[in-house]
């Protein structure tokens, strides 16, 4: 089975601190896809990153980074520098092919970041 | 701009009521989703579609069907609503091509059953 576990519910952190979010999937597929999506306060989910299993390179973008591992199943995010527009809801989402393409969503991390 | 947009932001049924929700994207992405948001429970996908008539469960389909009768419009149907299914609708579309890209998601419709 098909599963993507984000195990922090909420992180709180002050302005300037650095802040990673974890995600770990589980699949038997050898093909799939990772992303990112954030959603704030407003409502609709943007999406951050996208990773294929066939491409292990870290990204940077800005303040944000990705750290992507095979071995460990986990696809983290990193945000340097928090700052209070980052406070959002964060999903990690997994889509594999089923004939269709399937996608799971983690439960997500809700990240307060204080003045 | 990329656009999804749903039929309504708000909704209020009965109970045994039938529910239609409606979903166009501008995109002519081949894909195209419907989720459930719940506080703690994240996305949960209840169905799909990679083409016209074509659908595909996702984890939580029971008590919801599907109608994709046009590539732009997915409508996800509450046979008899029940207060279980009072929730945020969230709508999606992404391209294939290359392998699945990013969803494109619409603003949400919050239905509430009473």
């Amino acid at each position: 089975a098909q599963k993507v576990t984000q195990a922090q519910t909420e992180i709180s952190v002050v302005e300037k601190e650095d802040v990673t979010l974890d995600c770990v999937y589980e699949t038997r597929d050898t093909t799939y896809y990772l992303f990112w999506y954030k959603q704030p306060p407003s409502g609709e989910l943007v999406f951050l990153i996208r990773r294929n299993s066939f491409d292990e390179q870290n990204e940077i973008s800005g303040r944000y980074s990705w750290n992507f591992q095979k071995s460990t199943s986990s696809f983290n995010f990193t945000i340097t520098a928090s700052q209070v527009v980052d406070s959002a809801v964060y999903f990690c989402a997994l889509t594999i092919n089923t004939g269709g393409f399937k996608t799971i969503f983690g439960a997500g991390t809700r990240l307060f970041v204080k003045a | 701009d990329v656009k999804v947009t749903q039929s309504s932001r708000y909704l209020v049924k009965r109970t045994g009521e039938k529910v239609f929700l409606e979903c166009v994207q501008d995109m002519d992405h081949e894909n195209m989703f419907w989720y459930r948001q719940d506080p703690g429970l994240g996305l949960r996908l209840i169905y799909f579609s990679y083409d016209v008539k074509m659908k595909e469960k996702g984890d939580i389909p029971e008590g919801y069907s599907v109608s994709r009768e046009k590539k732009e419009r997915f409508s996800l149907i509450l046979e008899s609503a029940s207060t279980n299914q009072t929730s945020m609708y969230l709508c999606a579309s992404n391209y294939l091509a290359g392998g699945p890209k990013e969803q494109y998601f619409g603003p949400g419709t919050r239905l509430t059953v009473t």
